[in-house]
């Protein structure tokens, strides 16, 4: 079974432009939560999705969204980017019927903003 | 809410030696579940083990064990005859049953593991 992948791996952006992340879960898993990793903050809970709907948030500006489609795979939106944005964006799968499920992380996407 | 706690954030040994990392949790729900994730230099955090809080057996992988005490609120890890493979940061992480907590990890800063030649 092919694992969690995110795309892009690496990206630069500058203040002000917006982006936008993708990340494709395990086959047959219908949950995708998203994390964000700083060396300050350490891991932080974005948001998870199920079957195109957002049943959790963590405490985020609204300049962070995402979204979910059908085949489950999730995108994040981050506008008006700001320096402390740079960080290493997480996304994990599960099953998500349970929040007794381990969750399956992607490789992450490593964002500079300049 | 919920709170982890990993006070060691740097442990630094020789091959072969033990180690044990300690997380300590904080939470009010009866139900939850811990788990141990592996972060290597790559970046791609990597499940080890789940726990949730009926059952308190500790576990034995390989060389790799966790014990588990509800009665101190921790959920240790410890490997045993370390090798440099090992070296990464190692993450404790709590999640509460509930439909507020759906794919909600918190986990604790983490411990950066360097284990020496």
């Amino acid at each position: 079974k092919a694992g969690v992948t995110q795309t892009p791996r690496y990206l630069i952006k500058t203040r002000g432009q917006q982006v936008t992340l993708s990340c494709s879960p395990i086959s047959g898993h219908r949950s995708v939560s998203w994390y964000q990793q700083t060396p300050g903050q350490g891991l932080q809970f974005l948001f998870e999705y199920f079957s195109e709907t957002q049943r959790n948030k963590g405490n985020f500006p609204g300049r962070f969204s995402g979204r979910q489609f059908s085949n489950s795979r999730s995108e994040m939106n981050v506008s008006t980017l700001e320096l402390g944005d740079s960080a290493l964006y997480l996304c994990a799968s599960s099953p998500g019927l349970s929040t007794y499920n381990e969750q399956f992380f992607g490789p992450g996407t490593r964002l500079t903003v300049l | 809410a919920q709170k982890v706690t990993q006070a060691q954030t740097e442990i630094s040994v020789v091959e072969k030696e033990d180690v044990t990392l300690d997380c300590v949790y904080e939470t009010r729900d009866t139900t939850y579940y811990l788990f141990w994730y592996k972060q290597p230099p790559s970046g791609e955090l990597v499940f080890l083990i789940r726990r949730n809080s009926f059952d308190e057996q500790n576990e034995i992988s390989g060389r790799y064990s966790w014990n588990f005490q509800k009665s101190t609120s921790s959920f240790n890890f410890t490997i045993t005859a370390s090798q440099v493979v090992d070296s990464a940061v190692y993450f404790c992480a709590l999640s509460v049953a509930g439909g507020t907590s759906y794919g909600k990890l918190t986990f604790g800063q983490g411990t950066i593991l360097t284990v020496h030649p």
